[in-house]
């Protein structure tokens, strides 16, 4: 399996910006396609699908949020961070099957 | 707007089954893969099973082959996950999870609230 390697937190002031990045165990991309995905997940609530194919705002999601990256690594940027951002964010990978997560990584405020 | 609801969770000894169900609306359900996540307490989020567009091809985690069923009703619009077999391993949080992808896309473009399963004698 695809092992997926985040942080386990990351500390940010309100306004400005973080990143967030997933390293994979190894290439998630496959010709143009960069197979790697973002999540947020707030306590209590299920996931939230906010970029798809490293790069791709998903539908509804703040023009604040990026994704970039390609083969091996990859991230998640919110520029600015805003209080409704506080949560977890999780990496996912389609390259191979299974479909793996990240362990997610904690948005904190400073 | 799509919706996913899923039910069936519950408190379950060791070695019994459970059935979860998921209901969908909002969407052309027989157009789109349909998969199970599931998200141990306080952990991370697993990915468990996921079944084509009519039904005729599963695929699961290699650690719930032969005790987990993934099936759906396209005239219902309903997904299920069997489960069978149950180990305290399986406590999680189920959640439905709609694939974006008519053949598969492996990645998540709704999910349900979730429905949590305990198991505990």
């Amino acid at each position: 399996d695809i092992v997926l390697t985040q942080s386990p937190a990351l500390a940010v002031s309100l306004g400005q910006r973080a990143t967030i990045s997933c390293r994979a165990s190894q290439s998630v991309s496959i010709s143009r396609y960069n197979l790697m995905h973002w999540y947020q997940q707030k306590p209590g609530q299920q996931p939230k699908l906010l970029i798809y194919r490293a790069s791709n705002l998903a539908s509804g999601i703040p023009a604040r949020f990026s994704g970039s990256g390609s083969g091996t690594d990859f991230t998640l940027t919110i520029n600015p961070v805003q209080a409704d951002d506080i949560a977890t964010y999780y990496c996912q990978q389609s390259r191979e099957s299974p479909p793996t997560f990240g362990g997610g990584t904690k948005l904190e405020l400073k | 707007e799509v919706q996913l609801v899923e039910s069936g969770g519950g408190l379950v000894q060791p070695g019994r089954s459970l059935k979860l169900s998921c209901a969908a609306s909002g969407f052309t359900y027989s157009n789109y893969v349909m998969a199970w996540v599931r998200q141990a307490p306080t952990k991370g989020l697993e990915w468990v099973a996921s079944i084509s567009t009519g039904g005729g091809n599963t695929y699961y985690r290699d650690s719930v082959k032969g005790r987990f069923t993934i099936s759906r009703d396209n005239a219902k619009n309903t997904l299920y996950l069997q489960i069978d077999s149950l180990r305290s391993e399986d406590t999680a949080t189920y959640y439905c999870a709609k694939d974006p992808g008519i053949t598969g896309a492996d990645y998540f473009d709704y999910w349900g609230q979730g429905v949590m399963v305990t198991v505990s004698s």
